[in-house]
This record gives structure tokens, C-alpha cells and sequence, in this order.
């Protein structure tokens, strides 16, 4: 699976929207953009997925380049339950197992 | 969404005892299930895929005596730390794949910390 990089950690007012960059230069052409996210001492929580077009559920929205080779989750409104670690995962599906990188720590202030 | 549990949320152990650590798929099946460890401020490796019926997969360094890992059913998949030593002390996390649902989602449980003394 491709190698993603995120920012170690990013700050976020409540109520604005939070960003997060994620760069996945060497995906292939099969591979998915997965998101997930892990508030402290929890399990991970599937956010939001992709292949090349932007997607949007009840949680975020995710925008991805044309050229794949990054993307960003948009949190549109942060409340101070999404500070979390998130995970920006590139997997072909198929071999189901997941690789977590480092993460973006996001920190929600008031 | 669908619910994976584990069981116990927490286990405090002695050096040299084994502890076993359930994880289950409440309304759902699963073929495939993960393990994985997470030590503090670090993020979660893989140790091992547990497919029902057949033998597990043991990522490079993990190793298979010590970690036995049993997937007997399609909801239920145990790992086995066996003769724990304090090093293993970690947040234990598994997941699963819905057959029936959509193929992208991973589900994961809640996590077990386990702390050997």
C-alpha cells in the first residue's frame, strides 16, 4: 500500500472548519483514500472514503486532487468531540488490512 | 454501523499468566479479522489477520507462540497472550469486515489495555 504523510499535529477553533491535508504521492490507480479517526483510549472510527471523486457523508467531506496524489478532510463545523487523532489511510481494498501512519493530532479549542 | 466488541475492556495481569482478549462482530459477520497493538503516543501496528477456519497471518516480528490467535467462527476471533512479561503491556485493538455490507468499511472494537505487572 502507498505511503501517506500528514501534519504531526494541527489547531482548530469550534465552529470553524478544520482541514486536513494528507499527501499520497505514490498511489496506484486501484487504491482507495481511507479516513478514520481515534478519540483517546478508544478504537479508530471509519470517517470517510474515496477513489478519485469527492465525497461527502454526515461527517466530513473529502476532496481529492486530480492527479490522486493528495487529499483533504474537511470537518465543516469542529466541535471540541472532534479532537482525535485522524488517520489518512491509502489501501487497494482488496487486501483489507489497513496501515496507520503517525496521523494528524487535531485539537479543537474553544 | 456496525458493532465489534471486545472483551475485557481493561486486564491487569501478573508476569509469567496468559490473558485472553475476545473480540466479536455483534450484527455481522466477518471472514477476516485484525489484531492490532498500539503502545502509548505511538499508532496502531498490525500484529496478525485472523481469517475463521484456517490459521492466522502473523506480521514480520510477531510472534505466532506467543500471541495465539483463534478465529473459530464467523463473529469471534480470541487472542491469547500467553506468558505475559510487562513489555507486553499495551492498548490490544482488533477489527472486522462486514461480508454482506459494503466492502470499504473496517469496523473496530473498543480496545483492551492490558497492563502484566
Amino acid at each position: 500500500d502507498a505511503k501517506t504523510t500528514q501534519p504531526t499535529s494541527m489547531d482548530c477553533a469550534e465552529g470553524r472548519a478544520a482541514n486536513l491535508p494528507c499527501n499520497h504521492s505514490t498511489i496506484s490507480g486501484n487504491e482507495y483514500v481511507y479516513w478514520y479517526r481515534q478519540i483517546h483510549s478508544q478504537g479508530p472510527q471509519y470517517i470517510i472514503h474515496g477513489l478519485k471523486n469527492n465525497e461527502t457523508n454526515e461527517m466530513a467531506s473529502l476532496i481529492i486532487t486530480e492527479d490522486r496524489k493528495s487529499s483533504t478532510l474537511i470537518l465543516p463545523h469542529a466541535t471540541l468531540r472532534d479532537t482525535a487523532v485522524y488517520y489518512c489511510i491509502v489501501s487497494n481494498n482488496a487486501g483489507n488490512m489497513l496501515t496507520f501512519g503517525g496521523g494528524t493530532r487535531l485539537m479543537v479549542k474553544p | 454501523g456496525a458493532v465489534v466488541s471486545q472483551h475485557p475492556s481493561w486486564v491487569i495481569c501478573k508476569s509469567g499468566t496468559s490473558v485472553k482478549i475476545e473480540c466479536r462482530s455483534l450484527d455481522f459477520q466477518a471472514t477476516t479479522m485484525f489484531w492490532y497493538r498500539q503502545f502509548p503516543k505511538q499508532s496502531l501496528m498490525l500484529m496478525a489477520t485472523s481469517n475463521e477456519g484456517s490459521k492466522a497471518t502473523y506480521e514480520q516480528g510477531v510472534e505466532k507462540d506467543k500471541f495465539l490467535i483463534n478465529h473459530a467462527s464467523l463473529t469471534l476471533s480470541t487472542l491469547t497472550v500467553t506468558s505475559a512479561h510487562p513489555e507486553d503491556s499495551s492498548f490490544y485493538i482488533c477489527s472486522a469486515r462486514d461480508l454482506a455490507g459494503s466492502s470499504y468499511e473496517q469496523y473496530f472494537g473498543p480496545g483492551t489495555r492490558l497492563t502484566v505487572t
